[in-house]
């Protein structure tokens, strides 16, 4: 595998499910990040990871929670979502934290019941 | 005021014209002007950025930045098919991402 990667690319789930969205990424890089991708609507950063620990979150809502436990992989954690939530979450990551050069993964396609 | 603007198309264009992508922006705190490829079903990718204003040419891509209008263009020289896709602007500035809605474009053999 090289890249980003995300799993699983499709979820359905239901407002009261649990679900856990995955991204690893074999560039060696230290930073992640995790978007959240809607239509019409500009892409939105939602979190960033350093050197696993979160430096940014961009006021989004407790039912997302995120996890970083190590430098490879990033996780979503999903609980009680809104239909609203339905969109495309991209992972990316970079060399350090705040560079312009990221490297995306090709998402989950999300959709919330 | 949004950020970052950017006209959503869709975008028509035969084979071989030149393509001009455009944003406007607010914020003159940004530095770095970014443009994404994003083929469907897959993530953005990187095509170019620029520091501060000026031209950035790759192979057919020039991207322009006019930081006096908060302005910014990509133009797509002897464009293809495999052009089509849906470009992406951003801009960073104060530890922060800012992208525009994305252009999807459509070039016609």
């Amino acid at each position: 595998e090289t890249g980003v990667t995300q799993t699983p690319r499709h979820l359905v789930m239901g407002m009261t499910n649990k679900k856990s969205l995955k991204c690893e990424q074999h560039l060696g890089h230290n930073a992640m990040y995790w978007y959240k991708q809607s239509a019409k609507k500009p892409l939105e950063l939602m979190f960033v990871y350093s050197l696993e620990e979160r430096v940014e979150n961009n006021s989004v809502p407790s039912r997302f929670s995120p996890e970083c436990p190590n430098s490879s992989h990033l996780f979503l954690h999903l609980h009680t979502l809104q239909p609203e939530d339905s969109a495309l979450y991209l992972c990316a990551s970079s060399v350090q934290r705040w560079e312009v050069t990221q490297y995306f993964g090709p998402g989950t396609r999300l959709l919330v019941l | 005021q949004k950020e970052v603007e950017q006209d959503p198309g869709p975008l028509s264009v035969p084979e071989g014209a030149i393509v001009s992508l455009n944003c406007t922006y607010s914020n003159s705190a940004f530095q770095y002007f970014m443009w994404y490829r994003q083929y469907s079903r897959k993530g953005p990718e990187l095509l170019m950025y620029t520091y501060s204003s000026g031209n950035k040419e790759d192979g057919r891509f020039t991207a322009q930045v006019d930081k006096s209008s908060k302005y910014i263009s990509l133009f797509i020289r002897d464009s293809q098919p495999s052009d089509s896709a849906t470009y992406l602007c951003a801009m960073s500035g104060g530890n922060q991402f800012y992208f525009g809605t994305g252009t999807s474009l459509t070039v016609i053999p």
